[in-house]
């Protein structure tokens, strides 16, 4: 079958740095999203992956390993207001977005 | 610029009642549009999705329905709801010119409670 597994939760202090971490299995792969939702609001796009390496772009960073079927997103400098769940996402190869639960992060200040 | 509109953003629903929500878009034209589910502590569950008005594919078998009488709006119907109908429902649309690796751009979401 075809899997997401991210943590339930995580726990960061203000202006620290934080790595979400995320692994797939899936049947086929064409790229890996990530997505911020905040409680109660819808999700907003993060990043997209489909080769290795790091995309950076601002205070957010998104990694893959297609050959490990890992990504992690990582977040610096981290603010109060980058307190909400990050959802990571897979594409497998039917171009079907396959979701993860979700990683509650807390930043405490 | 592009928006995305649900509605309603809450409902309280009796079991066996109808349900009907609907989605608008506006700005672009012929997007694909996506119903998707939340459930608490689990991913995000796609129910329908449509490439343009009267096609739509149903992703999972259910007492649910979607239709797209037009361009841009997406609805989705229930003759009669389920307890296991509760859930955060939320209306998406992608630009079919980027292609599969389109970001997906969410409504403001729907809470439905089913009593």
């Amino acid at each position: 079958g075809q899997n997401i597994d991210q943590p339930t939760e995580m726990t960061a202090t203000e202006g620290a740095i934080v790595q979400i971490n995320c692994t797939y299995q899936t049947s086929g792969f064409n790229g890996l999203f990530w997505y911020q939702q905040h409680a109660g609001e819808a999700p907003t796009f993060l990043s997209y992956n489909v080769l290795d390496g790091l995309e950076e772009k601002g205070r957010f960073s998104s990694f893959l390993s297609r050959s490990k079927g890992y990504s992690y997103l990582l977040l610096k400098e981290l603010q109060m207001k980058d307190s909400a769940s990050y959802l990571c996402a897979a594409l497998d190869s039917n171009y079907q977005l396959i979701w993860g639960a979700g990683t509650k992060l807390i930043i405490k200040p | 610029s592009q928006t995305i509109h649900q509605w309603p953003a809450t409902l309280v629903q009796p079991v066996g009642s109808p349900l009907s929500l609907e989605c608008t878009v506006e700005g672009t034209s012929n997007p694909n549009l996506y119903w998707y589910r939340q459930a608490a502590g689990r991913g995000l569950q796609l129910l329908f999705y449509s490439v343009g008005i009267g096609q739509i594919s149903s992703e999972v078998p259910q007492n649910l329905s979607a239709s797209r009488p037009q361009d841009r709006q997406f609805i989705l119907s229930s003759k009669k709801l389920l307890l296991s109908d509760s859930g955060f429902y939320l209306c998406a649309w992608s630009d079919p010119l980027a292609g599969d690796s389109g970001e997906l751009f969410f409504g403001e979401g729907s809470r439905l409670t089913v009593l």
